[in-house]
């Protein structure tokens, strides 16, 4: 069974330009998360879609930072402008549910923002 | 405080050792409880679910105490392959089923 793919794997930006993750679930499941994991630190919530739907942004930062899963199945996270903070790794994951189910993680996306 | 909280370590243990690592949590009607496992510069993976029995696999045990709102997780018979960090992980039960990361624990087991 395929994992959950995420792209690109690493990207270096300057601050203030824009950037786009992709990430591709696994097939058949319906919840999809987007972590950033500064290094040091667990993981942590961006968002939460089921399906198609926002379930969780309360941690998204909302003037810099958008999400969206457009059918829903794949999704993209942006970062628009970029500041140093957000160098990071960034995280997708999915679960076949949303109650006390396994999260699988994808390899993940190394931002740097000089 | 924080809503999970784990000794970030590192904890320099011998090969064959026994250790264990504890992991604090806030909210009391938290129900789900995981570890997971993190390898550098990896992505986390489920080492195991933690029930209200405990739970066992092999040389870890994982085990929750609901009065004191912690949960334990221990390793016996360390291997070098066991070096990683270890995510405590917990659900916040708002009816967003939001799961919270601890900070992690390095193990590090020496030959």
């Amino acid at each position: 069974e395929a994992g959950v793919a995420q792209s690109p794997r690493y990207k270096i930006i300057e601050k203030r330009q824009s950037v786009a993750f992709w990430c591709n679930p696994i097939s058949g499941h319906a919840t999809l998360y987007w972590y950033q994991q500064i290094l040091g630190q667990g993981p942590k919530l961006l968002i939460q879609f089921q399906n198609n739907g926002v379930v969780d942004d309360s941690q998204l930062p909302k003037d810099r930072f958008s999400a969206e899963r457009l059918k829903g199945v794949d999704s993209t996270l942006k970062i628009q402008p970029a500041k140093l903070e957000d160098s990071a790794v960034y995280l997708c994951a999915s679960s076949l549910g949303r109650t006390a189910e396994t999260q699988y993680f994808g390899p993940g996306t190394r931002l740097l923002v000089l | 405080r924080k809503e999970v909280e784990q000794d970030p370590g590192p904890f320099n243990v011998p090969e064959g050792a026994t250790v264990a690592f504890n992991c604090t949590y806030s909210n009391s009607a938290s129900q789900s409880f995981f570890w997971y496992r993190q390898d550098c510069r990896k992505e986390p993976k489920l080492l195991m679910s933690v029930y209200s029995s405990g739970n066992e696999d092999g040389r870890f045990t994982a085990q929750l105490n609901r009065a004191s709102q912690y949960i334990s997780l221990l390793i016996r018979d360390s291997k070098l392959s066991d070096s990683a960090t270890y995510l405590c992980v917990v659900n916040s039960p708002s009816g967003t089923y939001k799961y919270i990361f601890g900070t992690g624990t390095r193990l590090k087991v020496l030959a």
